[in-house]
């Protein structure tokens, strides 16, 4: 595809399930993000991947919060036991090098948790 | 006190005018400074990025740094209705996360 596609787009959970966001980068894109974004807040870090190596995943706020990209394209962002403060956009990037000058985000994910 | 500090406004101009859109920053190591532009229900878009201190210029769209006061700025000319969105800054050390402002919420006024 010609951008970073990220699937659902808008997803209602009941609190306590799991849910599952998947990120598509674009296509050859070495480098992917994950950042969550609350309302009126800018995007907040949650985890970094260089192929399928997760280089840095200080930003996920708690152990319910897991991200794998297991063939260094497609990631997948997992949220088990869901709790009213998940609510957010979720945000995906990718980027063709290691510096992250040219970063590509998708629409998001709109996470409601009720 | 946060990494990044940007005024979340509302701003609200009219049409033609002058924007200036305003971060400071804390950490004296990041090098790469970027903007991007978010419409209401869509993703963040790259404006500009600049590395270092100085100017960079893209048609009504200009971007400063002053690395010795940690402070960046994006100047829009001839704002239009279509300019209306929000503004983040971004900055990073390189190859690691980029830390996002809070966003100025931007509307221009025909």
């Amino acid at each position: 595809g010609a951008g970073v596609s990220q699937s659902p787009r808008y997803k209602v959970a009941k609190r306590g399930q799991d849910v599952a966001l998947r990120c598509d980068p674009i296509s050859g894109h070495v480098s992917l993000f994950w950042y969550q974004q609350a309302l009126g807040q800018g995007p907040e870090f949650l985890t970094y991947f260089q192929n399928e190596a997760q280089l840095d995943k200080s930003g996920l706020p708690s152990d319910r919060f897991f991200a794998e990209r297991p063939e260094g394209s497609v990631s997948t962002l997992k949220i088990q036991r869901t709790q009213q403060e998940d609510s957010a956009v979720y945000l995906c990037a990718s980027f063709p090098r290691s510096v992250n000058t040219e970063a590509f985000f998708g629409q998001g994910t709109r996470l409601t948790v009720v | 006190q946060k990494e990044v500090e940007q005024d979340p406004g509302p701003l609200s101009v009219p049409e033609g005018a002058i924007v200036s859109l305003n971060c400071t920053y804390s950490n004296s190591a990041f090098q790469y400074f970027m903007w991007y532009r978010q419409y209401s229900r869509k993703g963040p878009e790259l404006l500009m990025y600049t590395y270092s201190s100085g100017n960079k210029e893209d048609g009504r769209f200009t971007a400063q740094v002053d690395k010795s006061s940690k402070y960046i700025s994006l100047f829009i000319r001839d704002s239009q209705p279509s300019d209306s969105a929000t503004y983040l800054c971004a900055i990073s050390q390189g190859a690691q996360k980029l830390v996002f402002g809070q966003g100025t919420r931007l509307t221009i006024n025909p």
